[in-house]
């Protein structure tokens, strides 16, 4: 059981490039999302979707792109990196919306 | 909007004691659900304990217990006979019950245990 797999786990990126951060869940998981971890901030919510062609956006959507084709996959676009996109990325899934959430074991961006 | 206040960032225990991590919250919901997270330091999120807000008795798992104080609208959790793999950041949420409910985080706590 696979569970939520993040790739990839470490990433170095140009200030101004693009890249895509992959999320796959093969629990079933209609629940999705993307956090970004920063240092004294605890982590804060960048989209969300709650089904396959439905998303939203969270607390610091700026700079981000998401889409849900597939129940399975929740991929997270940067569009142009900044060095303020420098974080730890986390994704997560839920089956019901009240339930525990099952994180990705993280990506680490830095942006120079 | 939710908030989550976890005001110590930082903990320290040493091993075999009891230390109680702090968490307050602000909402006007009567149904929703409080979680503590646990980080290592390999960065994996691990679920250490959930509670259901119209469940009147406090959750525990194992050494891990929490005080729910629904009318002062804190949520803490102790950790029983503390061990050197507790050392960790912990982090509280608040997740609204029903349709589109967010999972808001606190800004974390970082625990050490002292041998």
């Amino acid at each position: 059981n696979a569970g939520v797999t993040q790739t990839p786990k470490f990433q170095v990126l140009k200030t101004g490039q693009s890249m895509t951060l992959q999320c796959a869940q093969d629990m079933n998981h209609e629940y999705m999302s993307w956090y970004r971890q920063d240092p004294g901030m605890g982590l804060r919510l960048i989209h969300y979707s709650v089904g396959a062609g439905i998303t939203d956006q969270g607390e610091v959507p700026n700079g981000y792109n998401v889409s849900r084709s597939t129940t399975e996959d929740f991929p997270l676009r940067l569009l142009s990196a900044a060095p303020s996109q420098t974080s730890v990325y986390f994704c997560a899934s839920s089956y019901f919306l009240s339930s525990e959430a099952f994180f990705g074991q993280g990506t680490r961006l830095t942006v120079v | 909007a939710q908030t989550v206040t976890q005001s110590q960032p930082e903990m320290s225990v040493q091993e075999a004691e009891t230390v109680t991590l702090s968490c307050t919250y602000d909402t006007s919901e009567s149904d929703y659900y409080l979680f503590w997270y646990k980080q290592p330091p390999s960065r994996q999120m691990i679920l250490v304990i959930r509670q259901e807000a119209y469940k009147q008795q406090n959750a525990t798992e194992n050494r891990f217990s929490v005080n729910f104080q629904k009318a002062a609208k804190s949520f803490s959790l102790k950790i029983s006979d503390s061990q050197l793999g507790d050392a960790a950041m912990y982090f509280c949420a608040y997740r609204r019950g029903g349709a589109n409910s967010k999972l808001t985080f606190g800004k974390g706590i970082t625990l050490s245990v002292r041998p």
